[in-house]
């Protein structure tokens, strides 16, 4: 079966320092990709969107990266603030409007 | 700025009661969509409806029903609540035009006894 979002549970980074939050997905059909914040209490927010027919995008601090040869895509946050701290997930919309989150990764930002 | 709300964030329900989870946005979204998030599981579809009064089965339907009588309203119904129905749900929704990105509520935590 198809299958998006296949995380690390957790990660710990010293405020400051970059986080690389990774996610590998098995559908090579798969044309799209989200990442969502969600912190504690709160509902997912969007990040950032990424079309297969890119490599890279950036945001603000967030870069996404994207390899389709191993069907693989990672979320980097320069200069980790505590203010990150929260679970991230990548998702991939499929046909009928649904959508496949994976578990996510809880990231944990040290003072 | 875009707003999903939910009508609870705690809810404590008996074994056996009947359970409204009410959803509203305010984007004039066509499609809406109820998931709920358990530990080690992430998020797992439950219904989802593209239009008024239409709705699809998610991927874990079973136990739950829904209704979409306004665009902006969409109801998940615990017919009978179980324990194991204890859960934190969210509500979100999407346009039909433009970005793809979904827009999640809060959440209601569930607590089922």
């Amino acid at each position: 079966g198809e299958s998006v979002g296949l995380h690390l549970p957790t990660l710990s980074v010293q405020e400051g320092d970059n986080s690389i939050i990774n996610c590998a997905y098995s559908n090579s059909a798969s044309d799209y990709f989200i990442w969502y914040k969600q912190e504690s209490g709160k509902g997912p927010q969007f990040i950032i969107d990424i079309r297969s027919n890119m490599d890279k995008r950036q945001g603000q601090r967030v870069t996404v990266l994207l390899n389709k040869t191993v069907k693989h895509l990672s979320l980097q946050i320069a200069a980790t603030q505590p203010g990150d701290s929260a679970v991230y997930f990548c998702a991939e919309p499929n046909t009928g409007n649904q959508f496949y989150f994976g578990t996510g990764t809880s990231l944990t930002v040290i003072p | 700025d875009v707003k999903v709300t939910q009508s609870s964030r705690y809810l404590v329900k008996r074994t056996g009661e009947k359970v409204f989870l009410e959803c509203v946005q305010d984007m004039d979204h066509e499609n809406m969509f109820w998931y709920r998030q358990d530990p080690g599981l992430g998020l797992r579809l439950i219904y989802f409806s593209y239009d008024v009064k239409m709705k699809e089965k998610g991927d874990i339907p079973e136990g739950y029903s829904v209704s979409r009588e306004k665009k902006e309203r969409f109801s998940l119904i615990l017919e009978s609540a179980s324990t194991n129905q204890t859960s934190m749900y969210l509500c979100a929704s999407r346009g039909r035009a433009g970005g793809n990105e979904q827009y999640f509520g809060p959440g209601t935590r569930l607590t089922v006894t």
